[in-house]
Protein backbone atom coordinates (compact mmCIF):
# COMPACT_ATOMS: atom_id res chain seq x y z
CA UNK A 1 0.00 0.00 0.00
CA UNK A 2 0.95 3.99 -0.65
CA UNK A 3 1.94 5.70 2.35
CA UNK A 4 3.45 9.27 2.79
CA UNK A 5 6.38 9.71 5.79
CA UNK A 6 6.63 12.98 6.95
CA UNK A 7 9.87 13.35 8.87
CA UNK A 8 9.24 15.60 11.58
CA UNK A 9 6.14 16.57 13.16
CA UNK A 10 7.34 20.11 13.64
CA UNK A 11 10.24 22.16 12.84
CA UNK A 12 10.93 25.45 14.51
CA UNK A 13 13.32 28.01 12.33
CA UNK A 14 14.85 31.41 12.88
CA UNK A 15 13.69 33.83 10.28
CA UNK A 16 15.97 33.99 7.14
CA UNK A 17 17.23 30.73 8.17
CA UNK A 18 17.26 27.83 5.75
CA UNK A 19 14.64 24.96 6.54
CA UNK A 20 14.16 21.88 4.43
CA UNK A 21 11.10 19.65 5.76
CA UNK A 22 11.04 16.14 4.89
CA UNK A 23 9.23 13.64 2.73
CA UNK A 24 9.37 10.11 1.91
CA UNK A 25 6.64 7.91 -0.07
CA UNK A 26 6.50 4.32 -0.84
CA UNK A 27 4.74 3.51 -3.83
CA UNK A 28 5.22 0.74 -6.03
CA UNK A 29 3.85 2.53 -9.25
CA UNK A 30 4.83 6.17 -10.26
CA UNK A 31 3.36 8.71 -8.29
CA UNK A 32 2.77 12.69 -8.84
CA UNK A 33 3.81 14.50 -5.78
CA UNK A 34 2.39 17.58 -4.42
CA UNK A 35 3.10 20.18 -1.69
CA UNK A 36 0.19 21.99 0.21
CA UNK A 37 0.29 24.41 2.86
CA UNK A 38 -2.28 25.53 5.30
CA UNK A 39 -1.81 28.42 7.19
CA UNK A 40 -3.50 29.57 10.48
CA UNK A 41 -7.71 29.50 9.84
CA UNK A 42 -7.02 28.91 5.87
CA UNK A 43 -7.98 25.60 3.53
CA UNK A 44 -4.95 23.79 2.13
CA UNK A 45 -3.32 25.40 -1.17
CA UNK A 46 -1.22 23.55 -3.51
CA UNK A 47 2.68 24.80 -3.11
CA UNK A 48 3.97 22.66 -6.10
CA UNK A 49 3.53 19.85 -7.64
CA UNK A 50 5.80 16.82 -9.38
CA UNK A 51 4.08 15.47 -12.77
CA UNK A 52 6.86 14.77 -14.87
CA UNK A 53 10.21 16.21 -16.21
CA UNK A 54 12.60 18.39 -14.56
CA UNK A 55 12.77 16.49 -10.83
CA UNK A 56 13.55 20.36 -9.11
CA UNK A 57 10.07 21.69 -9.31
CA UNK A 58 9.64 25.39 -8.02
CA UNK A 59 6.94 27.86 -5.94
CA UNK A 60 6.04 31.25 -6.59
CA UNK A 61 7.05 32.14 -3.12
CA UNK A 62 10.53 30.18 -2.93
CA UNK A 63 10.24 27.05 -1.96
CA UNK A 64 11.36 24.47 -4.15
CA UNK A 65 11.38 20.55 -4.05
CA UNK A 66 13.46 17.95 -5.53
CA UNK A 67 11.86 14.38 -6.52
CA UNK A 68 14.69 11.77 -5.94
CA UNK A 69 13.18 8.14 -7.25
CA UNK A 70 15.59 6.17 -5.78
CA UNK A 71 15.47 7.60 -2.46
CA UNK A 72 11.88 7.84 -2.68
CA UNK A 73 11.27 11.21 -1.42
CA UNK A 74 10.32 14.77 -2.43
CA UNK A 75 11.87 17.19 0.54
CA UNK A 76 10.51 20.75 0.45
CA UNK A 77 13.97 23.40 0.90
CA UNK A 78 13.46 27.48 1.46
CA UNK A 79 16.98 29.16 1.52
CA UNK A 80 15.86 32.22 3.76
CA UNK A 81 12.07 31.87 5.67
CA UNK A 82 10.05 34.40 6.29
CA UNK A 83 7.53 34.72 9.51
CA UNK A 84 4.44 34.68 6.70
CA UNK A 85 5.58 31.11 5.97
CA UNK A 86 4.90 29.69 9.25
CA UNK A 87 2.21 27.33 8.30
CA UNK A 88 1.47 23.78 8.43
CA UNK A 89 2.97 21.73 5.36
CA UNK A 90 1.50 18.42 3.48
CA UNK A 91 3.60 16.25 1.33
CA UNK A 92 1.54 14.07 -1.06
CA UNK A 93 1.48 11.60 -3.85
CA UNK A 94 -1.57 10.22 -6.13
CA UNK A 95 -0.39 7.04 -7.83
CA UNK A 96 -2.80 7.16 -10.09
CA UNK A 97 -6.21 7.35 -10.03
CA UNK A 98 -7.87 10.26 -8.55
CA UNK A 99 -7.27 9.44 -4.78
CA UNK A 100 -4.35 11.44 -2.71
CA UNK A 101 -2.32 9.97 0.16
CA UNK A 102 -1.43 12.39 2.46
CA UNK A 103 1.34 12.59 5.07
CA UNK A 104 0.73 13.41 8.51
CA UNK A 105 1.88 17.31 8.11
CA UNK A 106 4.59 18.97 9.36
CA UNK A 107 4.14 22.39 11.72
CA UNK A 108 6.49 25.41 10.78
CA UNK A 109 7.55 27.70 13.37
CA UNK A 110 9.24 30.86 11.89
CA UNK A 111 11.15 32.97 14.67
CA UNK A 112 12.02 36.29 14.97
CA UNK B 1 -13.20 32.08 -10.32
CA UNK B 2 -14.95 31.10 -6.51
CA UNK B 3 -12.96 28.36 -5.07
CA UNK B 4 -14.18 25.52 -3.35
CA UNK B 5 -17.02 26.75 -0.55
CA UNK B 6 -17.65 24.53 2.70
CA UNK B 7 -20.22 25.21 5.25
CA UNK B 8 -20.63 25.57 8.16
CA UNK B 9 -16.65 26.71 9.16
CA UNK B 10 -17.48 24.70 12.45
CA UNK B 11 -19.91 22.49 14.12
CA UNK B 12 -20.39 21.30 17.90
CA UNK B 13 -22.79 18.52 18.18
CA UNK B 14 -23.42 15.89 20.67
CA UNK B 15 -23.54 11.94 20.60
CA UNK B 16 -25.66 10.38 18.69
CA UNK B 17 -26.94 13.80 16.83
CA UNK B 18 -26.91 14.31 13.14
CA UNK B 19 -24.63 16.47 11.61
CA UNK B 20 -25.22 17.45 7.63
CA UNK B 21 -21.73 19.05 6.15
CA UNK B 22 -21.76 20.67 2.56
CA UNK B 23 -19.44 21.59 0.04
CA UNK B 24 -19.73 23.88 -2.79
CA UNK B 25 -17.28 22.89 -5.99
CA UNK B 26 -15.73 25.18 -8.45
CA UNK B 27 -18.22 25.69 -10.97
CA UNK B 28 -17.50 23.47 -14.02
CA UNK B 29 -15.27 21.00 -11.82
CA UNK B 30 -16.97 17.04 -12.56
CA UNK B 31 -14.54 15.60 -9.66
CA UNK B 32 -15.52 15.81 -6.19
CA UNK B 33 -13.63 14.82 -3.39
CA UNK B 34 -14.51 14.28 0.72
CA UNK B 35 -11.42 13.70 2.77
CA UNK B 36 -10.71 13.75 6.58
CA UNK B 37 -8.21 14.65 9.19
CA UNK B 38 -8.75 13.14 12.46
CA UNK B 39 -6.45 14.41 15.62
CA UNK B 40 -3.85 16.08 13.90
CA UNK B 41 -3.17 12.69 11.99
CA UNK B 42 -2.77 12.74 8.17
CA UNK B 43 -5.33 13.74 5.85
CA UNK B 44 -7.49 10.75 4.71
CA UNK B 45 -9.29 10.43 1.45
CA UNK B 46 -13.36 9.32 1.95
CA UNK B 47 -14.77 9.45 -1.42
CA UNK B 48 -14.66 10.64 -4.76
CA UNK B 49 -17.37 11.77 -6.96
CA UNK B 50 -17.89 12.11 -10.65
CA UNK B 51 -20.41 14.68 -11.17
CA UNK B 52 -23.45 12.56 -9.62
CA UNK B 53 -22.04 9.54 -9.29
CA UNK B 54 -19.76 7.47 -6.54
CA UNK B 55 -16.98 6.69 -8.22
CA UNK B 56 -15.01 5.34 -5.20
CA UNK B 57 -15.84 4.97 -1.36
CA UNK B 58 -13.27 2.80 -0.43
CA UNK B 59 -12.55 5.44 2.30
CA UNK B 60 -16.00 5.85 4.24
CA UNK B 61 -15.56 4.79 7.74
CA UNK B 62 -18.73 3.39 8.53
CA UNK B 63 -21.83 3.35 7.26
CA UNK B 64 -23.05 6.23 9.52
CA UNK B 65 -21.67 7.85 7.08
CA UNK B 66 -24.07 9.46 3.62
CA UNK B 67 -22.51 11.38 0.77
CA UNK B 68 -24.41 12.64 -1.73
CA UNK B 69 -24.17 14.91 -4.63
CA UNK B 70 -27.49 15.87 -5.52
CA UNK B 71 -27.58 16.69 -9.84
CA UNK B 72 -23.82 16.81 -9.81
CA UNK B 73 -23.28 20.39 -8.06
CA UNK B 74 -23.13 20.77 -4.87
CA UNK B 75 -22.29 17.55 -2.30
CA UNK B 76 -23.38 16.88 1.14
CA UNK B 77 -22.00 14.70 3.69
CA UNK B 78 -24.43 13.38 6.41
CA UNK B 79 -22.80 11.56 9.88
CA UNK B 80 -25.72 10.11 11.57
CA UNK B 81 -25.50 9.27 14.47
CA UNK B 82 -22.07 10.82 15.28
CA UNK B 83 -19.90 9.33 17.78
CA UNK B 84 -16.61 10.86 19.19
CA UNK B 85 -14.52 9.75 17.51
CA UNK B 86 -16.14 11.30 14.00
CA UNK B 87 -14.36 14.32 15.11
CA UNK B 88 -11.74 15.53 13.06
CA UNK B 89 -11.68 18.50 10.09
CA UNK B 90 -13.62 17.33 6.80
CA UNK B 91 -12.42 19.02 3.52
CA UNK B 92 -13.74 18.98 0.31
CA UNK B 93 -12.00 19.12 -3.03
CA UNK B 94 -12.28 19.51 -6.73
CA UNK B 95 -11.04 19.02 -9.95
CA UNK B 96 -11.80 19.61 -13.60
CA UNK B 97 -12.09 16.58 -16.00
CA UNK B 98 -9.02 17.93 -18.00
CA UNK B 99 -6.58 18.08 -14.99
CA UNK B 100 -7.86 15.74 -12.61
CA UNK B 101 -3.90 15.42 -11.20
CA UNK B 102 -4.78 19.12 -9.29
CA UNK B 103 -7.08 18.96 -6.41
CA UNK B 104 -8.23 22.18 -5.38
CA UNK B 105 -9.18 22.01 -1.35
CA UNK B 106 -11.73 23.97 0.42
CA UNK B 107 -10.86 25.24 3.73
CA UNK B 108 -12.88 22.31 5.68
CA UNK B 109 -15.28 21.95 8.35
CA UNK B 110 -14.25 21.56 12.11
CA UNK B 111 -16.37 18.89 13.61
CA UNK B 112 -16.35 18.32 17.38
CA UNK B 113 -18.54 15.81 18.93
CA UNK B 114 -18.88 15.77 22.60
Amino acid sequence: AQSVTQLDSQVPVFEEAPVELRCNYSSSVSVYLFWYVQYPNQGLQLLLKYLSGSTLVESINGFEAEFNKSQTSFHLRKPSVHISDTAEYFCAVKPGGFKTIFGAGTRLFVKA
Amino acid sequence: EAGVTQFPSHSVIEKGQTVTLRCDPISGHDNLYWYRRVMGKEIKFLLHFVKESKQDESGMPNNRFLAERTGGTYSTLKVQPAELEDSGVYFCASSPVSSYNEQFFGPGTRLTVL
